[in-house]
């Protein structure tokens, strides 16, 4: 089975454009859900998604935001991008059904933006 | 609050010999799920064992093995004889019941010499 899929890997962008980053979980996981990994902040969540709703939200600005297709893809939007905004940002998916929490997240292997 | 804390920021040991990993927790649940990631040099975070806080049972799955404490909200990963393919850095991370999201430690690095 196909892992969870990150596109695209790497990205350069300048300060006060936007982005959007696309995940595509395993065949079969509803939930989906955001990191962002700096090496000051380490590994910080970003967003959840179960059923094209989002179910969690961590403690960043309304800059970041996502959105669920019913096919449980995913995209992470982060517009007016501020030089602090360089990082690795992880998508995961789980097997997480209403409840959420339970299970293991499986992680893609990350899209790498840089601000400038 | 939920937190997670990894004191240990970097570990340094020669093939072949033992390391633990420590981790403690906090969390005002009763219910609640543990884990272990690690993530190579590649980046990719990679899965190793999830606990549930009614399962204190200990395990073991070749070289690596948890130990689980509530007494001293500590989950402990231990990996014997280690290896040079073992160097990454390890998270441990914390999830709550209805909460789809993992509070993740700020990782141990590990370096095993040859």
């Amino acid at each position: 089975k196909a892992g969870v899929t990150q596109t695209p890997r790497y990205l350069i962008k300048t300060r006060g454009q936007q982005v959007t980053l696309s995940c595509s979980p395993i065949s079969g996981h509803r939930s989906v859900s955001w990191y962002q990994q700096t090496p000051g902040q380490g590994l910080q969540f970003l967003f959840e998604y179960f059923s094209e709703t989002q179910r969690n939200k961590g403690n960043f600005p309304g800059r970041f935001s996502g959105r669920q297709f019913s096919n449980s893809r995913s995209e992470m939007n982060v517009s007016t991008l501020e030089l602090g905004d360089s990082a690795l940002y992880l998508c995961a998916s789980s097997w997480d059904g209403p409840g959420g929490g339970y299970n293991e997240q499986f992680f893609g292997p990350g899209t790498r933006l840089t601000v400038l | 609050a939920q937190k997670v804390t990894q004191a240990q920021t970097e570990i340094s040991v020669v093939e072949k010999e033992d390391v633990t990993l420590d981790c403690v927790y906090e969390t005002r649940d009763t219910t609640y799920y543990l884990f272990w990631y690690k993530q190579p040099p590649s980046g990719e975070l990679v899965f190793l064992i999830r606990r549930n806080s009614f399962d204190e049972q200990n395990e073991i799955s070749g070289r690596y093995s948890w130990n689980f404490q509530k007494s001293t909200s500590s989950f402990n990963f231990t990996i014997t004889a280690s290896q040079v393919v073992d160097s990454a850095v390890y998270f441990c991370a914390l999830s709550e019941a209805g909460l789809g999201k993992l509070i993740f430690g700020q990782g141990t690095t590990l370096q095993v010499k040859p």
